[in-house]
């Protein structure tokens, strides 16, 4: 069934590891985004990708990075986790020339 | 500054009465606009565009250039109406920009 997963739902783990946050989608799509999202604030876009290594910033800066080496797959990696970066992470994605975006059940991130 | 507004954190409303959502925008071009959905335990999903001009679920958005507004309205609402509803706007790029949400609890 087409869809955008995202693993893990959620995640705790300890200041200064690393940690990767996965997101696939199986509908085709060329566009991928990741927003973060704090609690009963707006969703903010830290990085978007328009197809196979192409990846840009979002309008919030982020010390994640994020890879777009297959069509399905957008990851995201945080070097070494803060307590700072404890929030909401959605993966979306939409067709080229298309507006809607479709979400993830999003990563909710913990660092202790 | 590119911006949605959505005024309300929490909108309580009974069955049965009219709900209506508000968003206001800032955005230098011609934006698209968006209403997305969240109710729980589900993830975010499309409800409707203003380019569209349909009705999903009952609810409706017009889009008013002049008072940059893209208010959701229902005119009777259900419990399962409730929800976390976001505002949204795309522009050129297809960026989207989100408001901070509203709740809407329908009381029985």
């Amino acid at each position: 069934e087409a869809d955008i997963y995202q693993t893990p739902r959620y995640l705790v783990i300890g200041t200064g590891k690393k940690i990767t946050l996965e997101c696939s989608q199986t509908m085709g799509h060329d566009k991928m985004y990741w927003y973060q999202q704090d609690p009963g604030m707006e969703l903010h876009l830290i990085h978007y990708s328009y197809g196979v290594n192409s990846t840009e910033k979002g309008d919030l800066s982020s010390e994640s990075t994020v890879s777009r080496i297959r069509t399905e797959h957008f990851p995201l990696t945080l070097e070494s986790a803060r307590p700072s970066h404890t929030s909401q992470y959605l993966c979306a994605s939409s067709v080229v020339g298309k507006t809607e975006a479709f979400f993830g059940q999003g990563t909710r991130l913990t660092v202790v | 500054a590119q911006r949605v507004t959505q005024p309300e954190k929490l909108l309580s409303v009974f069955k049965g009465a009219p709900v209506e959502l508000k968003c206001n925008y800032s955005y230098s071009g011609s934006p698209e606009l968006f209403w997305y959905v969240q109710y729980s335990r589900q993830r975010l999903q499309l409800l409707l565009r203003h380019i569209s001009r349909e009705s999903i679920k009952g609810f409706t958005a017009d889009l008013n250039k002049g008072e940059t507004s893209f208010h959701l309205k229902k005119p009777f609402a259900q419990e399962e109406d409730s929800a976390m509803y976001y505002c949204a706007l795309a522009g050129g790029t297809y960026k989207y920009i989100f408001g901070t949400g509203t709740r809407l609890k329908v009381l029985a």
